[in-house]
């Protein structure tokens, strides 16, 4: 059974920084592309970055870009997003997604973690 | 890429036969994919490739279309069924349509 547990989240003051992290298990995790996924509190669901299974290419909505960093341990099966300049549309829940191969439908997400940035 | 999702709100009866679309803003072939979302939850895929159901879907959910235009069909609405629904094309980066929330009638 695939599993994704991501941790890290929490309250932060705009500018600063975060990093989250997602726990991989029930599958060959260095065999597919993970991504993050994020949703506003209320809102739709908004791509974040995405990361193939060697690390060899490396994807940012143009909303992060700059700002955030994805970045993955196969060794560890673990994905991480280091967020620096948060700002309070930053604010919401980050998905760990795996894709099906790569360049791919999202087949399987985390419960996710809760990123506030706020004063 | 865009995407563009109607309705953004969709009022239903159990039994009812619902019809959500999807409109790309330049082709994707059949790289669309749906998924559910309850409250609080994680959203689950439904449907991908355009037409192709998940393992473990339900048969009453379906998709159809190719190129830009794009439907998710539920043949007879069910109580589990009440959630919100988003399409995904992942023809070039990720896109999300903006959501169609089916709420009771």
């Amino acid at each position: 059974e695939v599993q994704l547990v991501e941790s890290g989240g929490g309250l932060v003051q705009p500018g600063g920084s975060l990093r989250l992290s997602c726990a991989a298990s029930g599958f060959t995790f260095s065999g597919d592309s993970m991504d993050w996924v994020r949703q506003a509190p209320g809102k739709g669901l908004e791509w974040v970055a995405s990361i193939t299974g060697t690390s060899s290419y490396i994807y940012y909505a143009d909303s992060v870009k700059g700002r955030f960093t994805i970045s993955r341990d196969n060794v560890r099966n673990s994905l991480y997003l280091q967020m620096n300049s948060l700002r309070a549309e930053d604010t919401a829940i980050y998905y760990c997604v795996r894709e099906q191969g790569s360049g791919s439908y999202f087949v399987d997400w985390g419960q996710g973690t809760l990123v506030t940035v706020s004063s | 890429i865009q995407v563009t999702q109607s309705p953004s709100t969709l009022s239903a009866s159990v039994g009812d036969r619902v019809t959500i679309t999807c409109r790309a803003s330049q082709r994707i072939s059949s790289w669309l994919a749906w998924y559910q979302q309850k409250p609080g939850k994680a959203p689950k895929l439904l449907i991908y490739k355009g037409s192709t159901l998940e393992s473990g879907v339900p048969s009453r959910f379906s998709g159809s279309g190719s190129g830009t235009d794009f439907t998710l069909t539920i043949s007879s609405l069910q109580p589990d069924d009440f959630a919100t629904y988003y399409c995904l094309q992942y023809n070039t980066y990720w896109t999300f349509g903006q959501g169609t929330k089916v709420e009771v009638k």
